[in-house]
């Protein structure tokens, strides 16, 4: 079975400080692939970013990063310069099996206040 | 492009009352999704359709049923509403070949009186 964990319910920043969001999977497939998605107050699903489980390299993507670690089944998701914008309900995804079935953690309340 | 569409984005139900939300993407993808989204609960897999033709249960089937029509279209149907299923409804599509992201519709809010 698949499972995401993302434990912080609501983060307040004030803008321009850096936050990250955590992200605890579980999952038997040695392939899957994980996701960032971002719910701004409009109600759409906006992707972010994929990693899948092969490749434990970092990236930065403009003010986006993240951090896959497998051996903690961690893929935390840093915001730089948070901005009043990035206010959202923030989604980290799993996919994984032979339909790729994604499973959604809670969500984090991201608020940026200025 | 228009990607992920869905029909209604907004409904009004009476309890016993039966009605079908529409999906149809434009992208070619195998696999197809319905989601609902409750407060704090993240989204929820209702059924899914892995190709033409197959569905499968997700995590709560129960109350609802599908058709996977054609490849572009996957529909999600409600015989007996009840007031449990007040939700936020979202299509999705992937291109399980390919290692691509899910593609949302824009999400049908719909209530149960």
């Amino acid at each position: 079975a698949q499972k995401v964990t993302q434990a912080q319910t609501e983060i307040s920043v004030v803008e321009k400080e850096d936050v990250t969001l955590d992200c605890v999977y579980e999952t038997r497939d040695t392939t899957y692939y994980l996701f960032w998605y971002k719910q701004p107050p409009s109600g759409e699903l906006v992707f972010l970013i994929r990693r899948n489980s092969f490749d434990e390299q970092n990236e930065i993507s403009g003010r986006y990063s993240w951090n896959f670690q497998k051996s903690t089944s961690s893929f935390n998701f840093t915001i730089t310069a948070s901005q009043v914008v990035d206010s959202a309900v923030y989604f980290c995804v799993l996919s994984s099996g032979s339909a790729r079935q994604l499973t959604f953690g809670s969500g984090t309340q991201l608020t940026v206040l200025p | 492009n228009a990607g992920v569409t869905q029909t209604p984005k907004f409904q009004v139900l009476k309890t016993g009352q039966s009605m079908t939300l529409q999906c149809a993407q434009d992208m070619n993808h195998n696999s197809m999704y319905w989601y609902r989204q409750d407060p704090g609960m993240g989204l929820r897999l209702i059924y899914y359709s892995a190709s033409e033709g197959t569905t499968d249960k997700g995590e709560v089937p129960n109350g609802y049923n599908v058709s996977r029509l054609n490849k572009r279209e996957f529909s999600l149907r409600l015989e007996s509403a009840a007031p449990s299923q007040t939700s936020v409804y979202f299509c999705a599509s992937t291109n399980d070949r390919e290692n691509t992201e899910a593609f949302f519709g824009q999400g049908t809010r719909l209530t149960v009186v």
